[in-house]
């Protein structure tokens, strides 16, 4: 069965750092995003993406953040300048032509020192 | 705005038992609904949805949600636990007016002891 795949499953960085989280949707999926969990609370929205651009997008996805599908295949979510608060885990999602249902990757846990 | 409740953080039923996970919605207009669980270290994963049609919803792993309008509730039910079930589930709502986000609840944990 497809998945979406997420790498890296963790990532460490110092804060001021650039960091880029990658995706690999699900293959004939053309809606993609980027959700956010940090520990212990629930997982909140950040933005969605359908053909090249962004469809929408959350107050806590603000000018740090970008979203790119450089070819095919990836989906990336760029976070340009480091917080301690962006400390979480980062969940990819795609849904097929006709959303609503979104299939979730495993994420990456991201650790801001 | 639309918003999601899941007033149990953690439900504990012995093996066999039935087992209810509540959740209530808030949303514009009729709702899509879904429900997705995730176990330790893991992703979110798909359970069910409802769209629309029969409100009784029936999802993966015996699992089975009831949308109830008049009390804006999609409450999660299996008829006989089991400790692999064990679990944070998520209830999560979708409006139908444009965009596609989904708003997640806080989670309840299911604890399925022997």
């Amino acid at each position: 069965e497809p998945e979406v795949t997420q790498t890296p499953s963790h990532q460490v960085t110092q804060m001021g750092q650039e960091v880029i989280l990658r995706c690999v949707p699900i293959s004939n999926h053309l809606y993609f995003y980027w959700y956010r969990q940090i520990l212990g609370q629930k997982v909140e929205f950040l933005v969605s993406f359908y053909n090249n651009e962004i469809s929408e997008k959350s107050e806590i996805f603000d000018d740090q953040f970008s979203v790119e599908r450089p070819d095919g295949s990836n989906f990336t979510l760029k976070i340009r300048s480091t917080k301690l608060e962006d400390s979480a885990m980062y969940f990819c999602a795609s849904s097929p032509r006709q959303p609503p249902e979104q299939f979730f990757g495993p994420g990456t846990r991201l650790t801001v020192l | 705005a639309q918003s999601v409740a899941q007033p149990e953080d953690q439900v504990n039923v012995a093996e066999g038992n039935p087992l209810t996970v509540k959740c209530t919605y808030s949303v514009s207009g009729n709702p899509y609904l879904f429900w997705y669980v995730q176990y330790p270290n893991r992703g979110l994963q798909f359970l069910l949805k409802y769209i629309t049609g029969d409100n009784l919803v029936k999802g993966s792993y015996g699992f089975e949600a009831e949308f109830n309008k008049s009390q804006t509730s999609f409450h999660l039910k299996k008829p006989s636990a089991l400790v692999s079930d064990s679990a944070l589930y998520f209830c999560a709502v979708r409006g139908r007016g444009g965009g596609n986000k989904l708003t997640f609840g806080t989670g309840t944990q299911l604890k399925v002891e022997l």
